[in-house]
């Protein structure tokens, strides 16, 4: 199993990001997928969830409404895209796997990350 | 929103120690819950799930108790890999949440 995350860089506040997490070893459209930030030096904080038809999803209060997560099953591909950027968004941001086929609960493996900063 | 809170923040301890690390959540979580360790540089990696459920591929020296409001994660005899922060997290309601870590440093 193997999750590659790409996408992060340097936006203005206010500005828009899109990530992506290619995924690859496993039958992905059998397992929900996760969002997880960490701001540099400070803990996890989880951001939003999709389960494998991309038909559920779920967000952290501080993202909704700003941050869009989105799957392409025939891509074996998961994206966050990301509006109205603040400063307290910079943040490495980790795609997670399910641990189990249809299941919504506990995040392994995860990509090594992609690190998001906002600033002027 | 349940919160979940971790303690100690962090703990010195030397190689063979028995390490212990606390998790409690503002409510309950029935066996919800699961750890993470995650070293500098890297990303988290499960050890504990189902709050005893041992992650394939974890030492057995690892374990998980626990339920409801108040659980634990166990190193028997601590390695020189080990030394690293542990976070606890809650899958029982959305939003999913982590506790604030536990950083496991060399005494």
């Amino acid at each position: 199993v193997q999750l590659v995350e790409s996408g992060g860089g340097v936006v203005q506040p206010g500005g828009s990001l899109r990530l992506s997490c290619a995924a690859s070893g496993f039958k992905f459209d059998d397992y929900a997928m996760h969002w997880v930030r960490q701001a540099p030096g400070k803990g996890l904080e989880w951001v939003s969830l999709i389960n494998g038809d991309g038909g559920t999803t779920y967000y952290a209060d501080s993202v909704k409404g700003r941050f869009t997560i989105s799957r392409d099953n025939s891509k074996n591909s998961l994206y966050l895209q990301m509006n109205s950027l603040r400063i307290e968004d910079i943040a490495f941001y980790y795609c997670a796997k399910s641990l189990a086929p249809r299941r919504l609960d506990w995040f392994d493996p995860w990509g090594r990350g992609t690190l998001v900063t906002v600033s002027s | 929103d349940i919160q979940m809170t971790q303690s100690p923040s962090s703990v010195s301890a030397s190689v063979g120690d028995r390490v212990t690390i606390t998790c409690r959540a503002s409510q309950g979580i029935s066996t919800w819950l699961a750890w993470y360790q995650q070293k500098p540089g890297k990303a988290p990696n499960l050890l504990i799930y189902g709050a005893s459920s041992l992650q394939s591929g974890v030492p057995s020296r690892f374990s998980g108790s626990g339920s409801g409001t108040d659980f634990t994660l166990t190193i028997s005899s601590l390695q020189p890999e080990d030394f690293a922060t542990y976070y606890c997290q809650q899958a029982n309601s959305f939003p999913f949440s982590f506790g604030p870590g536990t950083k496991v440093d060399i005494k």
